[in-house]
């Protein structure tokens, strides 16, 4: 079983859509988690925390439920600049293999 | 502006040459990782380095080399002996548990 996964896509969906992204850890012992945007052919950045209180950030909202190892991202009223691949990654606050990423699920919004 | 910086952007290899790729950075992050990336897949593991003069090899560790003599450079070297080295190359650090990246290194072989 790979430590993060996230469904590959793509997701294909219309401007002003509704999509849900999901993703699963199997190290209980993570504590911090994000989401990542990769551009096609650029290095990922940062698009937000995951906090187990849940966060949201303009339409883009970030939930985590720790008991059941899932984390998600919303992202409400697509535009056509929000197609990107997102990772979701996980970190380790001790020990020597810190971070673990998700292989990425793609997102392509259409006009 | 703090960051890190991967040169060079493109790089061309022939066949059987070693190559080296650069990361610097100047955020005092003792962590720093190289991962690869192939067409539509995630990023890989190569190597990491928790602190200056120590790495560890991560999960594709073949055919490369590291070096962390400085906490500011992890040098990344593909050599001959990586059969399949075409791809594109991150180098990260980590700080607040959180991830930051270079702008990435496209090699080819020739």
């Amino acid at each position: 079983r790979k430590e993060v996964e996230q469904d590959p896509g793509p997701f294909n969906v219309p401007e002003g859509a509704t999509v849900a992204f999901n993703c699963t850890y199997s190290n209980s012992a993570s504590q911090s988690f994000f989401w990542y945007r990769q551009d096609c052919r650029k290095e990922p950045k940062l698009l937000m925390s995951v906090y187990s209180s849940g966060n949201e950030d303009g339409r883009f909202t970030a939930q985590l439920n720790r008991a059941s190892q899932y984390i998600s991202l919303l992202i409400r009223d697509s535009k056509l600049s929000d197609s990107a691949t997102y990772l979701c990654v996980v970190t380790l606050d001790t020990g020597r293999r810190a971070l673990t990423f998700g292989s990425g699920t793609r997102l392509q919004v259409q006009p | 502006d703090g960051g890190i910086t991967q040169s060079p952007k493109y790089l061309f290899r022939k066949e059987g040459q070693n190559v080296t790729l650069s990361c610097e950075q100047n955020l005092n992050h003792d962590a720093m990782y190289w991962y690869r990336q192939d067409p539509g897949q995630g990023l890989r593991l190569i190597y990491y380095s928790q602190i200056v003069n120590d790495f560890q090899k991560g999960d594709i560790a073949e055919g490369y080399s590291v070096s962390r003599e400085k906490k500011e450079s992890f040098p990344l070297t593909v050599t001959s002996a990586q059969k399949n080295p075409t791809a594109f190359y991150l180098c990260a650090t980590t700080g607040r548990s959180k991830a930051f990246f270079g702008q990435g290194t496209r090699l080819t072989v020739v």
